[in-house]
């Protein structure tokens, strides 16, 4: 069974500070993708990432993917209150694209001003 | 990207009731995927709705439970049988989009609650 083990699943911070969120997995994924999810809303796609050590930011997100494609991590850099929300990873299964995807727990971020 | 719109957004059903969620994308697409977040917790697929055959479940989910249909390539409807409080739940379909078909993407949700 493949898993996602994403860490923390809890962080509060003060607006300005940096952190990271880890994604961890004994399994091989195809690709993963990173989402934000707001309350009452669907999860809104960051990033698809796909090849192994593969770096990609998005204005103070970067987005890591592992050598292996066993694992990945999010950092944020001058964390901003918009930037609060529900953090997903996930991982597509299987060595083809099938569109089917393991979700990590979730971390939910809290950035107080 | 891919435009995904999901009715009812919102609903309160009655326990013992069942409910038909629809999803609608702006596009054909070759799978489409339902989803269930509970409160408090991450995403979990129940089945992949393929054009012209049988839903396929994940385990822990059955036919019965969660019917499917998937009558053309833009469309798909899940519906949630006889419900209890325990089904309250975000149901969400997804897409898949890209050249390599790695990109998934969701729809906002339908947030049930069973009273």
């Amino acid at each position: 069974t493949q898993l996602l083990e994403q860490s923390p699943q809890f962080l509060s911070i003060q607006e300005g500070e940096n952190l990271t969120v880890y994604c961890n997995s004994s399994s091989v994924f195809s690709s993963l993708q990173w989402y934000r999810q707001e309350p009452g809303e669907g999860p809104v796609l960051l990033v698809t990432v796909v090849t192994g050590g593969e770096v990609k930011k998005l204005k103070r997100l970067t987005f890591q993917f592992g050598d292996a494609r066993k694992d990945s991590s999010l950092h944020i850099t001058a964390a901003q209150p918009g930037d609060t929300g529900l953090y997903l990873c996930a991982g597509a299964r299987g060595s083809s694209n099938t569109g089917k995807l393991i979700f990590g727990q979730g971390t939910t971020l809290q950035v107080k001003p | 990207s891919a435009v995904i719109s999901q009715k009812p957004s919102r609903d309160i059903c009655q326990r013992g009731t069942s409910l038909t969620i629809q999803c609608q994308v702006d596009s054909q697409v070759t799978m489409m995927f339902w989803y269930r977040q509970q409160p408090g917790q991450s995403l979990t697929l129940i089945a992949t709705a393929n054009q012209g055959s049988e839903a396929t479940y994940e385990s822990g989910f059955v036919i019965d439970k969660f019917p499917i249909s998937r009558p053309n390539l833009t469309f798909s409807t899940l519906t949630v049988s006889n419900m209890s409080p325990e089904d309250s739940s975000i149901y969400l379909c997804s897409v898949t989009r890209g050249t390599t078909g790695n990109t998934i993407y969701f729809g906002e949700g339908s947030w049930l609650t069973v009273v």
